[in-house]
């Protein structure tokens, strides 16, 4: 079974600051990854699918790459609205969440 | 604008059947995937099930001897039961649509049903 690991498991960062934040497949998924923000109370947004290809309305301070097993999310310049926690997601035909990220204020 | 929204009872007895719905709203069903998404208090992300408009369904293994969705077109709706409830299925229930030109990814998402477990 394919797992999913997401690293760092929290981080602490400043508004401004360039926040990466990686996840790793047990097995190659080619490019089948998407990434999630949540806030509390609040259902998952979808900000990149496809590794690197971002949603409609999302800021282009967010930017995803990788492929096979490795992947980044990276918020270039944090902004306020951005403190939440970011789930990687495997897209194949059994979706799979990684753990989770929490980027919190410093 | 597609717009999802879960309804069903906020609180199961043990040992029965959670039943919950998805009301889709602001497009046709048909063409796209329609999941079930599940996170337990302060805990992360569990796919449940999807299915496809024209019925055919994928469960997540862990569950799949207690899952059932289904679909109905005509009411834009589509529905979760999970058998044989415990503690450990007390979790926000999310609806959210699969697919489309987000290859796999959930684009839209209900804002989540609280459904506690009872003993």
């Amino acid at each position: 079974d394919i797992q999913m690991t997401q690293s760092p498991s929290s981080v602490s960062a400043s508004v401004g600051d360039r926040v990466t934040i990686t996840c790793r497949a047990s097995q190659g998924i080619s490019n089948s990854l998407a990434w999630y923000q949540q806030k509390p109370g609040k259902a998952p947004k979808l900000l990149i699918f496809s590794a690197s290809s971002l949603q409609r309305g999302v800021p282009p301070r967010f930017s995803g790459s990788g492929s096979g097993t490795d992947f980044s999310l990276t918020i270039s310049s944090l902004q306020p609205e951005d403190f939440a926690i970011y789930y990687c997601q495997q897209a194949n035909s059994f979706p799979l969440f990684g753990p989770g990220t929490k980027v919190d204020i410093k | 604008q597609v717009q999802l929204q879960e309804s069903g009872p906020g609180l199961v007895k043990a040992s029965e059947t959670l039943s919950l719905t998805c009301t889709v709203s602001g497009d046709s069903m048909s063409g796209y995937y329609w999941a079930w998404i599940r996170q337990p208090p302060g805990k992360g992300l569990e796919w449940i099930a999807y299915i496809y408009s024209s019925g055919s369904t994928n469960y997540n293994p862990s569950l799949k001897s207690r899952v059932t969705i289904s679909v109905d077109m005509s009411k834009n709706q589509f529905s979760l039961k999970l058998s044989s409830v415990t503690a450990a299925d007390t979790a926000v229930y999310f609806c959210a649509r699969r697919g489309g030109t987000v290859a796999g990814a959930f684009d839209y998402w209900g804002q989540g049903a609280l459904v506690t477990v009872s003993s």
